[in-house]
Order: structure tokens, then C-alpha cells, then sequence
């Protein structure tokens, strides 16, 4: 298993433009989810997936879109990239939200630079 | 607020001593809690999950505990070596978080283990 990948590894952006951060797992896990990653403010949740069809918001979902068209892939899309949004992202999955002994696989992330 | 901390925020060792990173966490209502490894530029590790049910979790040279009572954690590595330098992350999933599946994440504690 290739387990969670993410690709970019880097991106640089302009300010306005818009780009979509790739998530793929292979584990046939129902959820998935997005942090970013800054200092100081720790790890927070973005969007998350309960399954196909299936997104909510997080904690700070502003900026950003998600769909889940598969149970494999949940990408991220900014729609108008900001200074702010510089930041590491990291997706994330795991067989459901709880279960006995559940564990969330988190991806390499990808790097963000929004001038 | 549900809020996890994490103390020290740096830790260096001389190689071969016995360490305890500790995670303290507002709200005795966790479903679970997990310990990660974050390598600098790189993923999140998984290295241990406790369930609320549990005191502690072995893995290794790695034992966690959890204290519900206190609201703590302690993760303890035994026989450090210089590749556990590394940023330890505890997470917390708490039963009120709605169902999103949401972690909520201490800042780290940075460890540097000397030859």
C-alpha cells in the first residue's frame, strides 16, 4: 500500500490564483480529512469526509472547497489564494471516524507559498 | 475550550537516557489520544493511540499512559538514540467534537538526542 499520498510536494502561488492539492489513499478508508499546518497555531482541521458524497467544514474552512467523488480521492481546491494561506497542508484518513483502536494515516504534505 | 498542550516545547538528551515528553489536555470528555512523529519537512508519524477505556500503550521503546483524572499524557521513550530526534505531537479526539472526526493537536515538543 502506498498508504496517504499528496502531491504537490511545493507549490508556489500568486495571490488570486486558484490551484487544487491532490489527496489519494489506498487503504479503502471511509474518512478523510485536510489540516494546515502553521506555527505557533499547531495543526487544524479544514474539511473533512465521512465517505463519498459525504464533506463538512472544519475549523477553518474559509478559502477553501472540497468534494469526495471516490472513496480514494479528497482534494482540497483554493479558489483564491491569499497571503494567509501559506501553510503546510496535510491530508489525513482513517478507516472511520471512531472505531476500537482507530488511527488517522496522515500524507507527506505539501508546501504552500501564497506571494 | 478544548485545548492540548504540550511542555517543554525543546528537549535535548544525551543519547542512551530515559525520557518523558508530557501532554496535558483541558476537557476529561477524550474519546482517544495520539501520539505522532513529525520529522522535520515530513508527515505525521502514528506511533501510539490510547483509547479512553486504557491507561497505557506499548510499542517498542515507547510507552504511552493516559490519566483522564489529571488530564494527562505522558509519552516515555527508553534508551534514547540520536534517530528519536524528532517533534513528538499529541492529539486528542474528544467525544464532543460532533462527529468530525476532529484531532485536536498540541504544539510539540522538539527532541534532540546527542551521540
Amino acid at each position: 500500500n502506498a498508504g496517504v499520498t499528496q502531491t504537490p510536494k511545493f507549490q508556489v502561488l500568486k495571490t488570486g490564483q486558484s490551484m487544487t492539492l491532490q489527496c489519494a489513499q489506498d487503504m479503502n478508508h471511509e474518512y478523510m480529512s485536510w489540516y494546515r499546518q502553521d506555527p505557533g497555531m499547531g495543526l487544524r482541521l479544514i474539511h473533512y469526509s465521512v465517505g463519498a458524497g459525504i464533506t463538512d467544514q472544519g475549523e477553518v474552512p474559509n478559502g477553501y472547497n472540497v468534494s469526495r467523488s471516490t472513496t480514494e480521492d479528497f482534494p482540497l481546491r483554493l479558489l483564491s489564494a491569499a497571503p494567509s494561506q501559506t501553510s503546510v497542508y496535510f491530508c489525513a484518513s482513517s478507516y472511520s471516524i471512531r472505531g476500537t483502536g482507530e488511527t488517522q494515516y496522515f500524507g507527506p504534505g505539501t508546501r504552500l507559498l501564497v506571494l | 475550550k478544548q485545548e492540548v498542550t504540550q511542555i517543554p516545547a525543546a528537549l535535548s538528551v544525551p543519547e542512551g537516557e530515559n525520557l518523558v515528553l508530557n501532554c496535558s489536555f483541558t476537557d476529561s470528555a477524550i474519546y482517544n489520544l495520539q501520539w505522532f512523529r513529525q520529522d522535520p519537512g515530513k508527515g505525521l508519524t502514528s506511533l501510539l493511540l490510547i483509547q479512553s477505556s486504557q491507561r497505557e500503550q506499548t510499542s517498542g521503546r515507547l510507552n504511552a499512559s493516559l490519566d483522564k483524572s489529571s488530564g494527562r499524557s505522558t509519552l516515555y521513550i527508553a534508551a534514547s538514540q540520536p534517530g528519536d530526534s524528532a517533534t513528538y505531537l499529541c492529539a486528542a479526539d474528544y467525544d464532543g467534537s460532533s462527529n468530525t472526526g476532529k484531532l485536536i493537536f498540541g504544539q510539540g515538543t522538539t527532541l534532540q538526542v546527542k551521540p
